[in-house]
């Protein structure tokens, strides 16, 4: 357990539909990144959060949003959704907003759109 | 912009043979490297790490030695077992301005280890 908690696993959808993916970060970790896995692009880094605020954003579409709340979870909303979006996406979260040496990832949701 | 290219997969290896995955980057300055392993059906988990040039990351057997020269990763095990078949990748550190913390992937190399 690397201590970064993602939910759901897996996740079934039609195309147009919208759904929020929920990260809990490492206790103590302030900064929240969510990285998309899919086989063509590979890991793409999405979107990162630190304290609440967002820190940078990635090749994260327009569709596609996130937030951290003031307990430091954040959730990964994405709507519209179109039958190229299925792919894993992962959570992971650090200590620090900058220069972090690596972070923790989690064990990733799987979305798959039909 | 910054990136990682590595090896091509999948590798597939005899238990015991050596394994060297290459990994090169491009990128301004100095980002710390990254080597990330994905067993099947889990998530990420950071394998080893090299925050400066000449620097050998090293865990579980396998190491790598941050090249600035040659701009370079490269994975090495001396003796692999089965139980190392996973996706492995490279990975490295933004440092300047908005992709600074973030990392930067290769598009990962699965390493398959025949008994």
């Amino acid at each position: 357990d690397s201590g970064v908690t993602q939910t759901p696993k897996h996740l079934i959808t039609a195309t147009g539909q919208r759904v929020t993916l929920r990260c809990s970060p490492r206790s103590g970790d302030l900064s929240v990144y969510w990285y998309q896995q899919s086989l063509d692009q590979g890991l793409q880094f999405l979107i990162q959060y630190y304290n609440g605020e967002e820190r940078a954003k990635g090749n994260i579409l327009e569709r596609f949003s996130a937030q951290q709340f003031p307990d430091l979870h954040s959730e990964l909303n994405l709507s519209s959704l179109e039958l190229g979006d299925s792919a894993l996406y992962f959570c992971a979260s650090s200590a620090t907003g900058g220069r972090n040496y690596g972070y923790t990832f989690g064990s990733g949701t799987r979305l798959t759109v039909v | 912009g910054d990136s990682v290219t590595q090896m091509e997969g999948p590798v597939t290896l005899s238990e015991e043979a050596f394994l060297t995955i290459n990994c090169t980057y491009t990128a301004t300055g100095y980002p710390s490297l990254f080597w990330y392993v994905q067993y099947p059906g889990e998530g990420l988990q950071l394998l080893l790490k090299a925050t400066k040039a000449d620097d050998k990351g090293s865990n579980k057997g396998f190491e790598a030695t941050y090249r600035k020269e040659t701009t370079s990763f490269h994975l090495e095990k001396g003796s692999v077992q089965v139980s190392d078949s996973a996706v492995y990748f490279c990975a490295l550190e933004g440092i300047h301005g908005g992709s600074q913390g973030n990392l930067i992937f290769g598009k990962g190399t699965k390493l398959s280890v025949k008994p």
